[in-house]
């Protein structure tokens, strides 16, 4: 059964870099997956497309400062010179034949 | 620039049925595959169902399976999501959300501006 795992908080500094994680189960390591944002009180927002193989295809706008990275089943966001507004919960999203789902997110916390 | 617009909130009493509408502009329904996800509050998200380019039909999660309907009126780019027998659980943000495509399934790359559905 395809699960996605994510941590249910993280934080890290004003300035600093952070890496959240999304963990799929393993015999689904091939799959891409989708990182989106979603602010207090607002809607959800695409934030990128992730490949297995590290490939990443950002949305509309979104800042250099978010990037993408795989290894094996896991798929990474990580946020560098982390800003006030990046204070967020980010959900990992995949897809397959008959199947769309989440991770259960993470709240990221700036310091 | 393509755009999801959804209905307003609704206030439902338990039992009864919602219909939540959202109306793709910049686009053409029939590019797109239309998904629905709700948000119970302080809680994540939960896809619900939408169009299955893969097999041309649409798909519902197994746990709103016979209580939810999913719909689309291609004249006016409009999709739609019916939620019957309503009970206070189902008080959440209702989002509409799209794949970019209609070949495979995606990413949900686009999502409307969510609406909220009180059940009491």
């Amino acid at each position: 059964q395809l699960v996605l795992t994510q941590s249910p908080s993280a934080s890290a500094s004003l300035g600093a870099s952070v890496k959240l994680t999304c963990t799929l189960t393993s015999r689904h390591n091939s799959f891409a997956i989708a990182w989106h944002q979603q602010k207090p009180q607002k809607g959800p927002r695409f934030l990128m497309k992730l490949y297995s193989d590290g490939r990443h295809k950002k949305g509309d706008g979104i800042p250099d400062r978010f990037a993408g990275s795989s290894s094996g089943a896991e798929r990474y966001l990580t946020i560098s010179n982390l800003q006030s507004e990046d204070e967020a919960d980010y959900y990992c999203q995949t897809w397959g034949s008959g199947i769309r789902l989440f991770g259960g997110g993470t709240k990221l916390t700036v310091l | 620039q393509v755009q999801l617009v959804q209905s307003g909130a609704e206030v439902k009493k338990p039992g009864a049925s919602v219909k939540v509408s959202c109306k793709v502009s910049g686009d053409t329904l029939s590019d797109l595959s239309m998904h629905w996800v709700r948000q119970a509050p302080g809680k994540g998200l939960e896809w619900m169902g939408g169009f299955e380019p893969e097999a041309d039909e649409t798909i519902y999660a197994p746990e709103f399976q016979g209580r939810v309907t999913v719909t689309e009126d291609t004249s006016t780019d409009t999709a739609f999501m019916e939620l019957s027998s309503l009970r206070s659980e189902d008080t959440a943000v209702y989002y509409c959300t799209t794949e970019t495509g209609t070949t495979s399934s995606d990413a949900f790359d686009l999502w409307g501006q969510g609406t909220l559905v009180t059940v009491a």
